[in-house]
């Protein structure tokens, strides 16, 4: 089964600062990692699919790179709003299943 | 606007069962993947279940498989899931969540999302 692994747990920012997040995929996937923002009492927000592509109505300060097994999530200016926390999510799809995984999360405060 | 409910959460003794609805409205139900996807508390999002656009497949995450059953009544734009014999460790807020690309296509990102609802399993 493929794993992601999320890095840092938690950071604490400054507004305007630009803010990296990264995920390790145990194995090759491609460009198939996304990113969610999901904050207290709220529904889980995707912002980038496959990799590098920004879901409609999400701000452009926030963007994804990478492929393979390694890949980066990134807030350019951070915002008091974007305080919440961040997973990546991958999935494997082999030997006729489906299983999809979400790294540990990362915890953005200000 | 999509729009995804989730219902049917509360507080269940363990060893018992509980079934979750997921009320939908404002696009073509039965041409998407939908998924059940929980978060306990202190812990991370944590992926339950898929159900294919027409049923036709369904695959559920480890500590799951065996005891909870993904569904759908494409009819009456209705997503559920059947969880029985539960455990303390299921406690969390359960979220529907549909697939951005219809059809089953192989993208398996989550576009739209329900509110959530509580499950609480505790004697």
């Amino acid at each position: 089964d493929v794993q992601v692994t999320q890095s840092p747990s938690s950071l604490s920012a400054s507004v305007g600062d630009r803010v990296t997040i990264t995920c390790q995929a145990s194995q090759d996937i491609y460009s198939s990692l996304n990113w969610y923002q999901h904050k207290p009492g709220r529904a889980p927000q995707l912002l980038i699919y496959d990799a590098y592509n920004l879901e409609t109505g999400v701000p452009s300060r926030f963007s994804g790179s990478g492929s393979g097994t390694h890949f980066t999530f990134a807030i350019s200016s951070l915002q008091p709003e974007d305080v919440a926390t961040y997973f990546c999510q991958g999935h494997d799809d082999t030997d006729d299943t489906l299983l999809l995984t979400f790294g540990g999360g990362t915890m953005v405060d200000i | 606007q999509v729009h995804l409910v989730e219902s049917g959460g509360g507080v269940v003794q363990p060893g018992r069962s509980l079934r979750l609805s997921c009320a939908a409205s404002t696009f073509t139900f039965s041409a998407y993947g939908l998924h059940w996807v929980r978060r306990a508390p202190g812990k991370g999002l944590e992926w339950v279940a898929v159900i294919w656009y027409d049923g036709s497949k369904k695959y559920y995450g480890d500590s799951v498989k065996g005891r909870f059953t993904i569904s759908r009544d494409n009819s009456k734009n209705t997503l559920f899931l059947e969880m029985n014999s539960l455990r303390a460790e299921d406690t969390a807020v359960y979220y529907c969540a549909r697939e951005r690309t219809p059809y089953s296509t192989g993208f398996y990102y989550l576009d739209y999302w329900g509110p959530g609802t509580l499950v609480t399993v505790s004697s």
